[in-house]
């Protein structure tokens, strides 16, 4: 099984739709969570950080249920500029910080 | 402020040649260092990450391998470069905490086809 789990999609959506995503971590003692986005032929770049109560940035919420091992990205009233892969990234701790990046939702937000 | 540099943007090598990417940070001491390789369409596979100077793990057995000389220095090499060696490489570098492990941030990448 691997570290850290995606459904790679693509997701194809309308502008102005709502799209979740959902990630699945294996280690219990993952310590912090992120998502990152990357864009075509670029580096990742981090959207947001995933806190256990949940957080939110604009049209963006992570979600983060430890007992599930799940982490989710909810993107509200989809933009165009929204097309990137969505990659999920966890941090465990074995024996020297280790951070893990899921294999990436791709998203196409259409007009 | 905390930078990193990752050189070559680019690079094509023909296959059997040796391979050598670099990567520096400034503005932190002892970070954690990382090396992913991203193929065409794929996610982000970790190769090597290390916590310390001459302290390498490495995630996949394959012809890379890495070293830390010095505290903000990560070379990614290899001696004979095969086709499958073509992708996206990247570097990244994490700051050490005393508390929550942070957030990694990653060079521009080296994007290498092996012909």
């Amino acid at each position: 099984r691997k570290e850290v789990e995606q459904d790679p999609g693509p997701f194809n959506v309308p502008e102005g739709a709502t799209v979740a995503f959902n990630c699945t971590y294996s280690n219990s003692a993952s310590q912090s969570f992120f998502w990152y986005r990357q864009d075509c032929r670029k580096e990742p770049k981090l959207l947001m950080s995933v806190y256990s109560s949940g957080n939110e940035d604009g049209r963006f919420t992570a979600q983060l249920n430890r007992a599930s091992q799940y982490i989710s990205l909810l993107i509200r009233d989809s933009k165009l500029s929204d097309s990137a892969t969505y990659l999920c990234v966890v941090i465990s701790n074995t024996g020297g910080f280790k951070t893990i990046f899921g294999a990436g939702t791709r998203l196409f937000v259409k007009a | 402020s905390q930078t990193i540099h990752q050189w070559p943007a680019t690079l094509v090598q023909p296959v059997g040649s040796p391979l050598s990417l670099e990567c520096t940070v400034e503005g932190t001491s002892n970070p954690n260092l990382y090396w992913y390789r991203q193929a065409a369409g794929r996610g982000l596979q970790l190769l090597f990450y290390s916590v310390g100077i001459g302290q390498i793990s490495s995630e996949v057995p394959q012809n890379l391998s890495a070293s830390r000389p010095q505290d903000r220095q990560f070379i990614l090499s290899s001696k004979k470069l095969l086709l499958s060696d073509s992708g996206f490489y990247l570097c990244a570098f994490q700051p050490k905490t005393t508390g929550s492990p942070v957030r990694a941030f990653f060079g521009q990448g080296t994007r290498l086809t092996v012909v």
